[in-house]
């Protein structure tokens, strides 16, 4: 199983700032990496896939970025909106799909 | 609009069994594979199964193999997850999510807004 990690588990922020959150991967999962916004109460929400590629209708201010084991998603100037959990997920193993644990970012 | 709606979830004792549905609409669901992923209260999200769009290829998470069973019915345009043998540990938000196309595949582009599933006596 491809085990992937997410840091900061919290990101404490402002408006305005930009947020920069972290997936690693136990193993490389080429570009094959998605991210995913989800708000309390809400069902997760594509934003990029295939480590850098937004999905259909993602502001521009959220961007993707890595290959291999190390990801990164950008936030370049967060909106009140914006302050959800995000998650990664690969899909390099397509039998055996796995989810990152999860950045959860706040208001500061 | 494409729209998932799942419902069967609810309160069962462990050891018993459910079957969660989930409604799809808004598109062609016999070309699209569909797939289960579950969220357990406060934490994050795990993939439970897959089944790709003819019933031919299907997936499970070592979690659940042997006791949850995924399938689909083209015809009535649903997707269904039989889960035998339930455990504390199966406790969660269980969502309907559907596989993207092209290079989107095996990622999930649309969700269901989720069923409770809760194991308890």
């Amino acid at each position: 199983e491809i085990v992937l990690t997410q840091s900061p588990a919290t990101l404490s922020l402002s408006p305005g700032e930009r947020a920069t959150l972290s997936c690693r991967a136990s193993q490389s999962v080429s570009s094959y990496l998605a991210w995913y916004q989800q708000k309390p109460g809400q069902a997760p929400r594509l934003l990029i896939y295939d480590a850098s590629n937004r999905a259909t209708g993602i502001p521009a201010r959220f961007s993707g970025s890595g290959s291999g084991t190390d990801f990164t998603l950008t936030i370049s100037s967060l909106e009140p909106e914006d302050f959800a959990v995000y998650y990664c997920q690969q899909r390099s193993n397509w039998r055996r799909l796995t989810f990152g644990g999860g950045t959860k970012v706040e208001i500061k | 609009e494409v729209q998932l709606v799942e419902s069967g979830g609810g309160l069962v004792k462990p050891g018993g069994s459910l079957r969660l549905s989930c409604a799809a609409s808004g598109f062609t669901f016999s070309s699209y594979s569909m797939n289960w992923v579950r969220q357990a209260p406060g934490k994050g999200l795990e993939w439970v199964s897959s089944i790709s769009s003819s019933s031919s290829y299907i997936y499970y998470a070592d979690s659940v193999k042997g006791r949850f069973t995924i399938s689909r019915d083209n015809a009535k345009n649903s997707l269904y997850l039989q889960m035998n043998s339930l455990r504390a540990e199966d406790t969660a938000v269980y969502y309907c999510a559907r596989d993207g196309d092209g290079s989107g595949d095996r990622y999930f582009d649309y969700w269901g807004q989720g069923t409770l599933v809760t194991v308890s006596s």
